[in-house]
C-alpha cells in the first residue's frame, strides 16, 4: 500500500487555468505539507496542517490555497496559474520526526 | 545567511571510497538534524538523524554533528553507484512541525 500518494502525476496545463493536486496519506498521521521544488531541485516549504488546522503558511502567493477536508487528505487547489509555477510539487505526511513524501507532480505550465 | 546551507556539487567519488557530504545551519537553536536521500525523478526518503554531538552509524552512513561549528555531515563508506543521488540536509524549527532543507549536493559515484 503507498504510504502517501498524489494525483495527478503529471499535469500540462496552459497559463491562467486553475488546477488542483490531490494527496492522500494512510500513515494516521496527524501533520501534512506542501512542498515545491523548482528547477534548482530546491524543496521550499509552502503549507503545512495539523489535523485539518492550518499551522504554516510561508510566503506563497494567495492563487495557491490549501485544502484538508480530513486528517488523511491535504489538496492543493492554484488558480490563474502562470509559467513560474512550473515545478515538483511534494505532499509530506510527518510522524515524531521523520517526514513521508509522496511520489511528487510534476506541473508544467505552457 | 541561508538557514540550512549545502554545496551542490555534484561530488564525484569512485566505488569503494569514502563520500563526503557537509551542511552548515545558522540557528544555533536547532536540536535535530536529518539526511534525505533523492534519487532523480524520485521523492526525499530519510536516511538518517541526528541529535547529539558526535557520530551516529547506521550501516554504510556515519552522520556526524558538531553544534559549536554548526556542522553536519554525512559519510557514505564503500560508496556505490546506487548511492548516486542528491542528498539533502534539513533542520526543523518552531517545535519540528517546519523543516528546512538545503539545496542539496549531489553524489556521482564512478564505477
Amino acid at each position: 500500500d503507498t504510504a502517501v500518494s498524489q494525483t495527478p502525476k503529471y499535469l500540462v496545463t496552459q497559463m491562467g487555468n486553475d488546477k488542483s493536486i490531490k494527496c492522500e496519506q494512510n500513515l494516521g498521521h496527524d501533520t501534512m505539507y506542501w512542498y515545491k521544488q523548482d528547477s534548482k531541485k530546491f524543496l521550499k516549504i509552502m503549507f503545512s496542517y495539523n489535523n485539518k488546522e492550518l499551522i504554516i503558511n510561508e510566503t506563497v502567493p494567495n492563487r495557491f490555497s490549501p485544502k484538508s477536508p480530513d486528517k488523511a487528505h491535504l489538496n492543493l487547489h492554484i488558480n490563474s496559474l502562470e509559467l513560474g509555477d512550473s515545478a515538483v510539487y511534494f505532499c509530506a505526511s510527518k510522524s515524531t520526526d521523520t517526514q513521508y513524501f509522496g511520489p511528487g507532480t510534476r506541473l508544467t505550465v505552457l | 545567511q541561508k538557514e540550512v546551507e549545502q554545496n551542490s556539487g555534484p561530488l564525484s567519488v569512485p566505488e569503494g571510497a569514502i563520500a563526503s557530504l557537509n551542511c552548515t545551519y545558522s540557528d544555533r537553536g536547532s536540536q535535530s538534524f536529518f539526511w534525505y536521500r533523492q534519487y532523480s525523478g524520485k521523492s526525499p526518503e530519510l536516511i538518517m538523524s541526528i541529535y547529539s554531538n558526535g557520530d551516529k552509524e547506521d550501516g554504510r552512513f556515519t552522520a556526524q554533528l558538531n553544534k559549536a561549528s554548526q556542522y553536519v555531515s554525512l559519510l557514505i563508506r564503500d560508496s556505490q553507484p546506487s548511492d548516486s543521488a542528491t542528498y539533502l540536509c534539513a533542520a526543523p524549527r518552531g517545535g519540528y512541525q517546519k523543516v528546512t532543507f538545503g539545496i542539496g549536493t549531489k553524489l556521482q559515484v564512478i564505477p
